[in-house]
């Protein structure tokens, strides 16, 4: 059965810090991973990978994909109040998109 | 404000009665789905419509009902829900349902089934 994978959970950091977010995958046909971020209610996007090893970035986010590990990373470095929400990993096969359960994480300042 | 709006925002609802989840997309979109997130569990894809067709139908129980008049509208009509149907229902669109697409969603429906 094809799963996505998120990890933490959950996570606090302080203003400053930055964090790792991770998700690994068991799918059949892979096709693309994408990163999405939800404050309250509607995800918006933030990466699409297809290409293992090349980073995406976007200010002070970043994420590669590892199609040997099965996996992903997010990166947020100088984090920010503003960068708490849910960051959800989907894994797309097909026309099937597969959802983690995502990372919660708060930035206290 | 995204170029995806769902009414109603919040639908309380009982068991019996039949209401229905309107998404519209203003992307000029031609693939539109329908998620449901409950509490801590992934998004769940429930309908995926491409140019107006359905593709994917993940084993909803027929008291969901998807309905695509046009690549811009898509509907969700309820009836006879359960409890533990209660949850974000969100609708998203992308240029079209292949793979390489990346999704904008809608603010969600939040239901509640009594």
């Amino acid at each position: 059965e094809d799963k996505v994978v998120q990890s933490p959970l959950s996570l606090v950091v302080h203003e400053g810090d930055t964090v790792t977010l991770n998700c690994s995958y068991e799918v059949t046909n892979f096709r693309s991973l994408l990163w999405y971020k939800q404050e309250k209610k509607a995800p918006t996007f933030l990466f699409m990978l297809t290409s293992s090893g090349i980073e995406k970035k976007s200010g002070r986010l970043s994420s590669i994909l590892d199609k040997k590990e099965l996996s992903s990373i997010l990166n947020i470095t100088a984090t920010q109040t503003g960068d708490s929400a849910i960051y959800l990993c989907a894994v797309v096969t097909g026309n099937q998109f597969y959802f983690g359960t995502g990372t919660s994480l708060t930035v206290i300042p | 404000e995204t170029g995806v709006t769902q009414t109603p925002r919040h639908l309380v609802m009982g068991m019996t009665n039949k209401k229905s989840l309107k998404c519209e997309q203003h992307l000029g979109h031609n693939a539109m789905y329908w998620y449901k997130q409950s509490a801590k569990k992934p998004l769940e894809l429930m309908f995926v419509y491409n140019f107006k067709e359905q593709t994917e139908n993940n084993s909803v129980p027929s008291r969901f009902s998807p309905e695509c008049p046009n690549s811009s509208h898509l509907f969700l009509h309820l009836h006879t829900l359960q409890p533990e149907d209660s949850a974000l229902y969100l609708c998203a669109s992308s240029q079209t349902g292949l793979a390489y697409n990346e999704q904008f969603f809608g603010p969600g429906t939040r239901l509640t089934v009594l």
